[in-house]
């Protein structure tokens, strides 16, 4: 089975500041790679889709990279909305999560 | 608007059972595979289970293999969890979420439902 592995585990940023957050996965996925944003107490919600591409309606400071093993979420200019926890997912595999806070 | 909802939690002892409902509404359901995906409270995200649009193909977890079934209604837009033998390690919010297939991403979701084991 493919493992997929998240880092950090926590982070915390000042709104304005530039956030990067890593998946690996444990074999080649080429971009068959999705992140989801979960906030407190909601359901989560998918942000970027084969590790690149934007979902409707999902403001532009998010973004997604990578492809193989490699993979990077990067928010460009944290805001206080963007509160919650990240995950990263390939097929029936999650990442363990990156809790981001705000400073 | 497009929703899913699921019903059909709440608390049930070890050994007992449940089924979940998810309910589609502002789609047809019969055109995505479905999953439910569970989280244990302060936990992450776990995969439970998912079925293609016919229901012909089914898998599961290993936690869960021999315990819960999954299976759809598409003339009631509806997809099941049976959940048997259920244990305190069962104890989680359960989703629902919908995908077009294979390889493709969880782009719809449910509000969840909780399911307690506990006696």
């Amino acid at each position: 089975d493919i493992q997929m592995t998240q880092s950090p585990s926590s982070l915390s940023a000042s709104v304005g500041d530039r956030v990067t957050i890593t998946c690996r996965a444990s074999q080649s996925i080429t971009n068959s790679l999705n992140w989801y944003q979960q906030k407190p107490g909601k359901a989560p919600r998918l942000v970027i889709y084969a590790a690149s591409n934007l979902e409707s309606g999902v403001p532009s400071r998010f973004s997604g990279s990578g492809s193989g093993t490699d993979f990077t979420l990067t928010l460009s200019s944290l805001q206080a909305e963007d509160l919650a926890t990240y995950y990263c997912q390939h097929g029936d595999t999650f990442g363990q999560g990156t809790k981001l806070e705000i400073k | 608007e497009v929703q899913l909802e699921e019903s059909g939690g709440g608390l049930v002892q070890p050994g007992g059972s449940l089924r979940l409902s998810c309910a589609a509404s502002g789609f047809t359901l019969s055109t995505y595979w479905i999953h439910w995906v569970r989280q244990a409270p302060g936990k992450g995200l776990v995969w439970v289970s998912r079925i293609t649009i016919d229901g012909t193909n089914t898998r599961y977890a290993d936690s869960v293999k021999g315990r819960f079934t999954i299976s759809r209604d598409n003339a009631k837009n509806t997809v099941y969890l049976q959940m048997n033998s259920l244990r305190v390690e069962d104890t989680a919010v359960y989703y629902c979420a919908r995908d077009k297939g294979y390889a493709t991403p969880l782009e719809c979701w449910g509000q969840g439902a909780l399911v307690t084991v506990s006696s």
